[in-house]
């Protein structure tokens, strides 16, 4: 199985700043990564898809990037509901697995 | 707009079957998409069951170790898994959701999601 690895495993941050949620995959997988938001008690949201392909109806703050095994996804000027937990997705390979995701705190 | 639902017993004895059903409405589960079920134990991440599409055969995660099956309801627009010889170990949030297309296989990614329901395995 591919293993997706995210970092930081949590990280605090003020609204209106920037942040950035790395995850490596453990081998090469191009562009077949995923990018979710979950908020506690509620689904998955998908936010990118072919790790640079915004969502319709994802606000532009949300972008993402990489290629091969790394790959960011990124939050300019964080919003009060963009606290929550992300996750990365590989579709390379079945099966299909998650980053074991990264939590974003208000500081 | 596409909704999904999921229904099932909330409570599942050890060794017994977990039964899951996802009712699909603004789509037809026999159109060009895959449908799927991922499931989230407590206070952990996300993790794949299986999917299919139309309908095809279904493919799984081989962590289940064969114990899982799919099978669709057209009448209902409704597709469900069974999950036989179930321990605590899963006991999670099951999830139904929509694939991608056939064209976008490769990108297996899943745009809609039911709101889960909790399953626990207890004597």
């Amino acid at each position: 199985d591919i293993q997706m690895t995210q970092s930081p495993s949590s990280l605090s941050a003020s609204v209106g700043d920037g942040v950035s949620i790395s995850c490596r995959a453990s081998q090469s997988i191009s562009n077949y990564v995923h990018w979710y938001q979950q908020k506690p008690g509620k689904a998955p949201k998908l936010l990118i898809y072919s790790a640079s392909t915004l969502q319709s109806g994802v606000p532009s703050r949300f972008s993402g990037s990489g290629s091969g095994t790394d790959f960011t996804l990124a939050i300019s000027s964080l919003q009060p509901e963009d606290f929550a937990t992300y996750y990365c997705q590989q579709s390379y390979n079945t099966p299909y697995t998650f980053g074991l995701g990264t939590t974003l705190e208000i500081k | 707009q596409v909704q999904l639902l999921e229904s099932g017993p909330g409570l599942v004895k050890p060794l017994e079957t977990l039964s899951l059903t996802c009712n699909v409405s603004g789509d037809s589960i026999t159109n060009d998409h895959y449908w799927g079920w991922i499931r989230q134990p407590p206070g952990k991440g996300l993790e794949w069951i299986g999917s299919f599409y139309g309908t095809g055969s279904a493919y799984f995660n081989p962590s289940l170790q064969g114990r899982a099956t799919m099978s669709i309801d057209k009448s209902k627009n409704e597709f469900s898994l069974r999950l036989n010889s179930v321990t605590a170990t899963d006991t999670a949030v099951y999830f139904c959701a929509r694939g991608p297309t056939l064209q976008y296989y490769y990108y297996y990614y899943m745009d809609v999601w039911g709101k889960g329901t909790a399953v626990t395995v207890s004597s």
